[in-house]
């Protein structure tokens, strides 16, 4: 596995402003993917960044609106651009050694926009 | 389009009782992965288990267990003797193969909420 760190822990923001949340993986890694959990619900696929390629982005998300970076093979960050109240969720990253399948999660971050 | 049911939105038993929560998935692909995952009250999600569509092994890890039936597309997860810190809420998630290899985005369930009374 690995350890993964998210910054911040969470933050409370305002509508109209925008949050970039940090994921540092302790190995490195291609793949490191991005989620959302709304307040009591599931998790949402939000993208898939791999180092050296632009982020794929699930349908109902847009570069606009989350735009990633993934400079390199620890470190990746997702922006919330524009907040709503309707972005007010947990954001996780989460990473896949090489040649596995499963996914360690990072922490999250809890976002409030008021 | 993948989907992943967890049709049991809470299940409430008391301590020492074994319980079983239902996973059905739906995909196209003949290569894919099924995965639980717990989400204690703490929040941080923990990976239980991988199970790759060509292996329909059951499998046992001290007080869990997994049946994987692929004439089902079922993946159920069973705990036996449940305890008290078994609360959480578990979710079932499906991915399937990636071109080129390597790990793809998860579809997760609705998860189910465990509450182990004492």
């Amino acid at each position: 596995s690995a350890v993964i760190s998210q910054k911040p822990s969470r933050d409370i923001c305002q509508r109209g402003t925008s949050l970039t949340i940090q994921c540092q993986v302790d190995s490195q890694v291609t793949m490191m993917f991005w989620y959302r959990q709304q307040p009591g619900q599931s998790l949402t696929l939000i993208a898939t960044a791999n180092q050296g390629s632009e982020a794929t982005y699930e349908s109902g998300f847009v570069i606009d609106k989350f735009p990633i970076s993934r400079p390199n093979l620890t470190f990746s960050t997702l922006t919330v651009s524009n907040m709503s109240p309707e972005d007010s969720s947990i954001y996780l990253c989460s990473v896949a050694m090489t040649g596995r399948y499963e996914q360690y999660f990072g922490p999250g971050t809890r976002l409030t926009v008021t | 389009a993948q989907k992943v049911t967890q049709a049991q939105t809470e299940i409430s038993v008391v301590e020492k009782e074994d319980v079983t929560l239902d996973c059905v998935y739906e995909t196209r692909d003949t290569t894919y992965y099924l995965f639980w995952y717990k989400q204690p009250p703490s929040g941080e999600l923990v990976f239980l288990i991988r199970r790759n569509s060509f292996d329909e092994q059951n499998e046992i890890s001290g007080r869990y267990s997994w049946n994987f039936q692929k004439s089902t597309s079922s993946f159920n997860f069973t705990i036996t003797a449940s305890q008290v810190v078994d609360s959480a809420v578990y979710f079932c998630a499906l991915s399937e193969a990636r071109s080129g290899g390597g790990a793809d985005g998860l579809t997760f369930g609705k998860g189910t909420h465990l509450i182990i009374q004492p």
